[in-house]
């Protein structure tokens, strides 16, 4: 079955911890982006990549790191210096659409929730 | 003003009855949107895309009015499934890179 599958299901991190979500998908798709979900709201952009070997920072980067080494494969690297980490982490990936724009729907893993101990 | 904007709710809706909610985007050069469904505590999955003439899915009906800048979607005869947060995606194509942004959802509750 294709999709995408994140891991762990849950994970904690004590302080000064960096921690590293994963995200493999088998769909062939070329784009995958990172989210966050605060309780209640909606999901905000922190990286995405259109192609391997190279990402981009969505609206909240900042204390989150990347990588795009293989294309089924979008690693996020929770840091230290994000200092309120916990929220519902989320994975997608798409195809491209023309002129490699990414306007087509997004499909879901089904997400990491990160705690912090 | 928010980028995109959607109701929070929760609307509470009879089981078999009609209820609809729209979502506003601030950005007329938009052009791809689409409707997700969130159940709690869960990933969000793509309900439908919404065209430009409008479309319909079963029990479900997107529609786009670009003069007013908001999407909707109707869904008729409820079901208790159907009690969800349902989040709207509005695509700016860009030549710098699209900028996708999603609503804050609405939520809603289908009663017995």
């Amino acid at each position: 079955d294709g999709g995408i599958t994140q891991s762990p299901k849950y994970l904690f991190r004590k302080e000064g911890q960096n921690v590293t979500l994963s995200c493999e998908q088998n769909l062939n798709h070329d784009a995958m982006y990172w989210y966050r979900q605060d309780p209640g709201q909606g999901l905000r952009l922190i990286y995405y990549s259109q192609i391997v070997n190279d990402f981009q920072k969505g609206d909240i980067a900042e204390g989150y790191s990347v990588s795009r080494e293989k294309k089924e494969s979008f690693p996020l690297t929770v840091t230290s210096a994000q200092k309120n980490p916990t929220a519902f982490y989320l994975c997608a990936s798409s195809i491209l659409g023309g002129r490699g724009n990414s306007n087509q729907p997004q499909h879901f893993g089904d997400g990491t929730r990160l705690s912090i101990l | 003003r928010k980028e995109v904007e959607q109701d929070p709710g929760p609307f509470n809706v009879p089981e078999g009855a009609t209820v609809a909610f729209n979502c506003t985007y601030s950005n007329s050069a938009s052009q791809s949107f689409f409707w997700y469904r969130q159940d709690c505590r869960k990933e969000p999955k793509l309900l439908m895309s919404v065209y430009s003439s409008g479309n319909e899915d079963g029990r479900f009906t997107a529609q786009l009015n670009r003069a007013s800048q908001y999407i909707s979607l109707l869904i008729r005869d409820s079901k208790l499934s159907d009690s969800a947060t349902y989040l709207c995606v509005v695509i700016l194509i860009k030549a710098a890179g699209n900028k996708l942004t999603f609503g804050g959802g609405t939520r809603v509750l289908v009663k017995p």
